[in-house]
């Protein structure tokens, strides 16, 4: 069955690197495409960015100059980056799948909480 | 950015009751392949949000028909009938019409 999980580190420094990773079954990352959505302690969502099942990326202006979003297929992962992160940056971190053309997040992994303290 | 608007923030119901939620957008959803991507969510606590209703009215796989959506342009609206205590939590209305994809700021609907 489809499923979609979130690893990474739970706290990280100001001003460092969050580096998560979302690790996918029961659908291939070349023919999906796979997002990334979060979600600050008690309030709303936001898109972050995407990965296209060919490759291609696009990012939410707001994050764009911080974030990158790559993948390994061969390991059925999916990877996002993002530097210089501020105490703001705190929150659960979302991966979600979209089918092509579909353009709704139809399959969500679990969520990864980060905190961004010292 | 597409500004999604959502009301009420909160909205208690008694079980058994309907109610409905409201989502405008800042400009409209229709987008040049002549479809509106406008969804809509459900986040219980502690879980990951499910989708309900895709492209304005179509329910989801297992969605019950308590749940249906309409709308069209930038005014849209999520019905829910019959509440069921499983339905309480927050709902979202998301657009991926326009890039960033952007959501409503929730409407937490509780019991009265």
């Amino acid at each position: 069955q489809v499923q979609l999980k979130e690893s990474g580190p739970g706290l990280v420094q100001p001003s460092q690197t969050l580096s998560l990773t979302c690790t996918v079954s029961g659908f291939s990352l070349t023919s999906y495409n796979v997002h990334w959505v979060r979600q600050p302690p008690g309030k709303g969502l936001e898109w972050m960015g995407r990965m296209r099942y060919n490759g291609d990326t696009s990012y939410n202006s707001a994050l764009k100059s911080r974030l990158s979003i790559s993948r390994d297929t061969s390991k059925n992962q999916v990877f996002l980056k993002m530097n210089s992160l501020q105490t703001d940056d705190t929150g659960t971190y979302y991966c979600t799948r979209v089918v092509r053309k579909s353009y709704y997040f139809d399959y969500w992994g679990q969520g990864v909480m980060v905190t961004v303290s010292s | 950015d597409v500004l999604m608007t959502q009301t009420p923030v909160s909205l208690p119901v008694s079980l058994g009751g309907q109610v409905s939620i409201s989502c405008r957008s800042s400009q409209s959803l229709v987008h040049s392949d002549g479809n509106t991507y406008l969804h809509w969510y459900l986040q219980k606590p502690g879980q990951s949000p499910q989708l309900l209703i895709y492209r304005v009215s179509n329910r989801f796989s297992g969605v019950p028909d308590r749940f249906s959506g309409s709308g069209s342009g930038t005014d849209f609206t999520l019905k829910i009938s019959r509440v069921e205590p499983e339905d309480l939590g927050v709902y979202y209305c998301l657009q991926s019409t326009h890039f960033p994809y952007t959501f409503g700021a929730g409407t937490k609907l509780e019991l009265k």
